[in-house]
């Protein structure tokens, strides 16, 4: 089955810089990778998602990456703010028949240091 | 729209017992997956169910079954509980199955075994 490695498993940034959140995956059949934000006491948040066909995708402070040769896909917060202190969890899966859901990695506590 | 709703939202049980737990999906859903997380072995999958029949299943013990309802409604069942199924249990629903789309979570229900 599928395996997904994160790093790191915790972050610490001042406000205003920029995190990385990297993750690497096992399965090449895999062709969705969603990220996920979870706060205290809340169930995970879709942020931003990329499928295997597209190498790049941003939304607004938000964007990731996929290399499928490497099977690692990255996420990248700019101009960091209070609010983007939580746990972050990548993904991967196969989408279609037969898929064995969402496996994921870790998680990433990221802290936006004042 | 409203979101994906989970009850109860904790629940306190004690070895040996059963336990039921319940999903809303977003309306127009079709899918529902569960999934457990826990310290130590962070978001697992446990199963998935479209249209009333169960799609995929992770590697969870018989004691975890499900159903889903033709209204897309589902209910997540243990029995003979375990110190070890203290946990939260989140569903996800999303329009199509096998991780053809994205998933959205709900708050989970925070189950602990005494």
């Amino acid at each position: 089955g599928e395996n997904v490695e994160q790093h790191p498993s915790t972050l610490s940034v001042q406000e205003g810089d920029s995190a990385v959140i990297k993750c690497t995956y096992s399965d090449s059949a895999s062709n969705y990778f969603p990220w996920y934000k979870q706060e205290l006491g809340k169930g995970p948040q879709l942020i931003i998602d990329i499928r295997s066909n597209v190498g790049e995708k941003k939304d607004q402070r938000i964007a990731v990456t996929l290399n499928k040769t490497a099977k690692h896909f990255s996420l990248h917060i700019t101009e960091t703010q209070p609010e983007d202190s939580a746990v972050y969890f990548c993904a991967a899966t196969r989408s279609g028949g037969g898929a064995d859901g969402l496996t994921f990695g870790k998680g990433t506590h990221l802290i936006i240091q004042p | 729209k409203a979101g994906v709703t989970q009850t109860p939202r904790y629940l306190i049980k004690t070895r040996g017992q059963q336990v039921t737990l319940s999903c809303s999906p977003i309306s127009g859903h079709r899918s529902v997956s569960w999934y457990q997380q826990t310290p130590g072995q962070g978001l697992q999958f446990l199963f998935e169910y479209f249209s009333e029949t169960q799609r995929n299943k992770g590697n969870f013990p018989g004691r975890f079954s499900g159903r889903q309802f033709s209204n897309s409604r589902s209910e997540m069942n243990v029995s003979t509980l375990e110190l070890g199924d203290s946990a939260l249990y989140l569903c996800a629903s999303s329009l199509g199955s096998g991780g053809a789309g994205e998933q959205f979570f709900g708050p989970g229900t925070r189950l602990t075994v005494l």
